[in-house]
């Protein structure tokens, strides 16, 4: 089975300007989530979709969003963007929900995202 | 306080040691998880834990839900093991610790 693909794979935007990332997770997986890697702040969980329902969210203002399509695939848009949000995103998937879950989640490469 | 703390930061040993990282928590937890993350980001699963002990090769995991506390032993310890390991735990939400930074000297 192919892996947790991401695109792109870096990505150098602006401040202001809004940015889509994309996930695909492995096949017949139907949970994506996203988190946001800093130096600062090491990993965060973003969200989590589940069947193109949103399921849970972690603590980042709603220039973060994200959706899921009908075959799994996730997208998530940051908007207007600022310095800080210069991160590697990762998305991970697994065959169902993580949360309360004995499932494992396998994650993508990431994207680098640096804001300028 | 993090909710989930791991120690130490760094450690550099020598090939052949036996390496021993630490994670403390203060949630109430379904599971727990231990991660590596080699240089470039990409980030590989290697144990996920609800109660005992697990075994991988030359990795062990161990965690005792009523001390809050996980450890992630490595026998025989060799250069390809220099990576970020980290600690995260899940309930609804997931958390990550900061990471332990291991180096191997050949």
């Amino acid at each position: 089975k192919a892996g947790v693909t991401q695109t792109p794979r870096y990505l150098i935007k602006t401040r202001g300007q809004q940015v889509t990332l994309s996930c695909s997770p492995i096949s017949g997986h139907r949970s994506v989530s996203w988190y946001q890697q800093t130096p600062g702040q090491g990993l965060q969980f973003l969200f989590e979709y589940f069947s193109e329902t949103q399921r849970n969210k972690g603590n980042f203002p709603g220039r973060f969003s994200g959706r899921q399509f009908s075959n799994s695939r996730s997208e998530m848009n940051v908007s207007t963007l600022e310095l800080g949000d210069s991160a590697l995103y990762l998305c991970a998937s697994s065959p169902r929900p993580t949360s309360g879950s004995g499932y494992e989640q396998y994650f993508g490469p990431g994207t680098r995202l640096t804001v300028t | 306080k993090n909710e989930v703390e791991q120690s130490p930061q760094n450690l550099t040993a020598q090939e052949g040691e036996f390496i021993t990282i630490n994670c403390s928590y203060s949630v109430g937890i379904s599971a727990l998880h231990w991660l590596q993350q080699h240089p470039g980001g990409g980030i590989v699963s290697l144990f996920m834990l609800s109660s005992g002990k697990k075994k991988h090769g030359r990795l062990i995991a161990t965690i005792n839900i009523q001390e809050k506390h996980s450890s992630l032993h490595i026998t025989a310890s060799h250069p390809r093991d220099s990576a970020v390991y980290i600690c995260a735990v899940r309930d609804d939400k997931i958390i990550f610790g900061k990471g332990t930074r291991l180096h191997i000297l050949p």
